[in-house]
């Protein structure tokens, strides 16, 4: 199985300040066929189920503000909120659909500082 | 508009089984395939397998072959997921999940769209 791993565990941001999540995949989720890479983002909110935030590694799902953004090739990967909002306080996962197993990140949970 | 809509909470006593439901509106069923994801209390995330409606195939992770049986209803629009033996330990809350179809072998992708999860105690 693919484990993913994520840093750090928790993290604590000012409002306006920019957000760094990691992702660290233990092989290559990079389809070198047709140059993509099968890793995704979710965001989790309390007592409510993830959202897609980011797919192929770099493509923001529709209605997804633009001050999150994907980036990364093969094993790393980051996560970035470019300007913190109060409303992005949440648990981060990363996730790998290159091969089942599907796998997930342990969460990266983000917090205001 | 699409969702995802699951069946409700359930209390089981060990050993016993539970099957959960998940109705999707919105698009057409045969162009999507659904994963069952679950989170234990405090934990992360953690997938199960899933159903190829298009096929009627389902797909187990090694972790619950053998007790989890996946299945999927066309002509109603919804997926099931049914697990036994219950322990424990499979306390949780059960997402059902859509992923998009691309082209084979792979068949199982990104989420783009979750249930709000149904709540399994095992007590």
């Amino acid at each position: 199985d693919i484990v993913m791993t994520q840093s750090p565990d928790s993290l604590a941001v000012s409002l306006g300040e920019r957000a760094t999540i990691k992702c660290t995949s233990s092989q290559s989720v990079l389809f070198t066929a047709n140059n993509k890479n099968y890793l995704a983002w979710y965001q989790q909110k309390p007592g409510q189920p993830p959202k897609l935030l980011i797919y192929w590694a770099s493509n923001r799902e529709s209605g997804v503000p633009d001050r999150f953004s994907g980036s990364g090739s093969g094993t790393d990967f980051t996560l970035t909120i470019s300007s913190l909002q109060a409303e992005d306080v949440a648990v981060y996962s990363c996730q790998q659909y290159y091969t089942t197993p599907i796998t997930f990140g342990q969460g990266t949970r983000l917090e205001v500082k | 508009q699409v969702q995802l809509v699951q069946s409700g909470a359930e209390v089981r006593k060990p050993g016993s089984s539970v099957k959960v439901s998940c109705k999707a509106s919105g698009g057409t069923f045969t162009s999507y395939t659904f994963s069952w994801v679950r989170q234990a209390p405090g934990q992360g995330l953690e997938w199960m397998g899933g159903v190829i409606p298009m096929f009627g195939t389902p797909h187990y992770a090694q972790k619950f072959q053998g007790r989890v049986t996946f299945t999927a209803d066309e002509s109603t629009s919804t997926a099931y997921m049914e697990l036994s033996g219950l322990k424990s330990e499979d306390t949780a809350v059960y997402f059902c999940t859509r992923s998009p179809v691309y082209a084979p072998p792979r068949y199982f992708f990104y989420m783009d769209v979750w249930g709000k999860g149904t709540v399994v105690t095992v007590s």
